[in-house]
Parts: structure tokens; C-alpha cells; sequence
């Protein structure tokens, strides 16, 4: 069975800071492999997709993650933090149902 | 576009009753699922459906029940409500292909006092 570990249960970063959200997965099939945000309060809507087309792929509010292969990795980075970046985000992969990460808060500060 | 409607948004149970969560989609998608949140936990799949008529289990089925009789609708019946059912319940649909989106609906919030 495929399935998504990330690490760090809590982030926090600085306002203009680097993010870094990790995600690792496992798969004995090519994954396809996605992020989502969620809101405070709001249901998950979807960031950025993987499906081997490209291993850097871009998504929405300038996140982008990259798939390495090697390291059985898709961490979502963004260069520049912005306070209403501030959300939980989670990593999952497809089997055709969605199977999730545990989750990972994004802190932002001022 | 209303995408996918859950109702109710909120709900309180006394331990023992059952309850319905009602889920649609407008989208013609074939694939349905039921998700339960809880902290630090991130999403567990619940039941989930590819078709009218077909439903199956997903990771953490017992307690609840599920049937799909029209492409648009996949209610979550509660049978016996338990404190541990306690959680943020989210139905999501998806076209029926592994690198399909999923879209979410809002969410139902249910406390089992």
C-alpha cells in the first residue's frame, strides 16, 4: 500500500522567509503525489499536483514542490513566507482514493 | 458552482443515537469518499465509492455505514454514535483517475456528548 509520511508536525517561519514543508512517500507503483491547503475552518483545496509530467511543478500563491525519485521525496517549498500563508497543508497520494500525510501548521510571524 | 455540498455544518449527538451526513456533488464525478480529521492525525478515509452502487471500506470503517445509489449523493449514516466519533467530517469527490484533483466539501463538525 502506498503511503505519505511528513515530518514536522509544526513549522514556523518569518514573514519574507524560506518555506519548507517536507513530505516523503512510499510507493511500489509511480506515485502520483499531491499537496493540499486547509484553511482555518474551510475544507482542503488543492496547491499542486504531480502526475510525471515534470518533476518541478508549480502551483497556486507561488508554492512549488519537486519530485525527486532518489529520495522518494515531493517537499513543498515557497521562497517568500506571507502572513496569510498561515494554514495546515498536507501531502497525499493517490490510489485512486487520496491517502494523507498527518499534516503540517504553518506559522507565519511578522 | 456548488461543487460538493455537506450538510449539516455543525451537529451535536448524545451517545447511542445515529445520524445521517448528507453529502452531494454536481460535478458527474465517480469517485466519492468520506474522510474524518482529527488533531495531528491529518485525514483517514472512511468509506469510500467508485460508482453508483459500489461502495468500499477505507482505513477506519467500523461505526459507520455508506450507500450510493445516485452518482450525486454518498451519505455517512452514524449507527450508534461513541464519543470517539467525535471529529471534523469532510466528503470529497474526484473524476475516476489516479492524478484526478479532489475537491472537499466544507466540512461537518460533530461533538458525541
Amino acid at each position: 500500500a502506498q503511503s505519505v509520511t511528513q515530518l514536522g508536525s509544526h513549522v514556523s517561519v518569518s514573514e519574507g522567509a524560506l518555506v519548507l514543508l517536507r513530505c516523503n512517500y512510499s510507493s511500489s507503483v509511480p506515485p502520483y503525489l499531491f499537496w493540499y491547503v486547509q484553511y482555518p475552518n474551510q475544507g482542503l483545496q488543492l496547491l499542486l499536483k504531480y502526475t510525471s509530467a515534470a518533476t518541478l511543478v508549480k502551483g497556486i500563491n507561488g508554492f512549488e514542490a519537486e519530485f525527486k525519485k532518489s529520495e522518494t521525496s515531493f517537499h513543498l517549498t515557497k521562497p517568500s513566507a506571507h502572513m496569510s500563508d498561515a494554514a495546515e497543508y498536507f501531502c497525499a497520494v493517490s490510489e485512486g482514493k487520496l491517502i494523507f500525510g498527518t499534516g503540517t501548521r504553518l506559522q507565519v510571524f511578522p | 458552482n456548488a461543487g460538493v455540498t455537506q450538510t449539516p455544518k455543525f451537529q451535536v449527538l448524545k451517545t447511542g443515537q445515529s445520524m445521517t451526513l448528507q453529502c452531494a456533488q454536481d460535478m458527474n464525478h465517480e469517485y466519492m469518499s468520506w474522510y474524518r480529521q482529527d488533531p495531528g492525525m491529518g485525514l483517514r478515509l472512511i468509506h469510500y465509492s467508485v460508482g453508483a452502487g459500489i461502495t468500499d471500506q477505507g482505513e477506519v470503517p467500523n461505526g459507520y455505514n455508506v450507500s450510493r445509489s445516485t452518482t450525486e449523493d454518498f451519505p455517512l449514516r452514524l449507527l450508534s454514535a461513541a464519543p470517539s466519533q467525535t471529529s471534523v467530517y469532510f466528503c470529497a469527490s474526484s473524476p475516476r483517475f489516479r492524478e484526478a484533483e479532489a475537491f472537499f466539501g466544507q466540512g461537518t463538525r460533530l461533538t458525541v456528548v
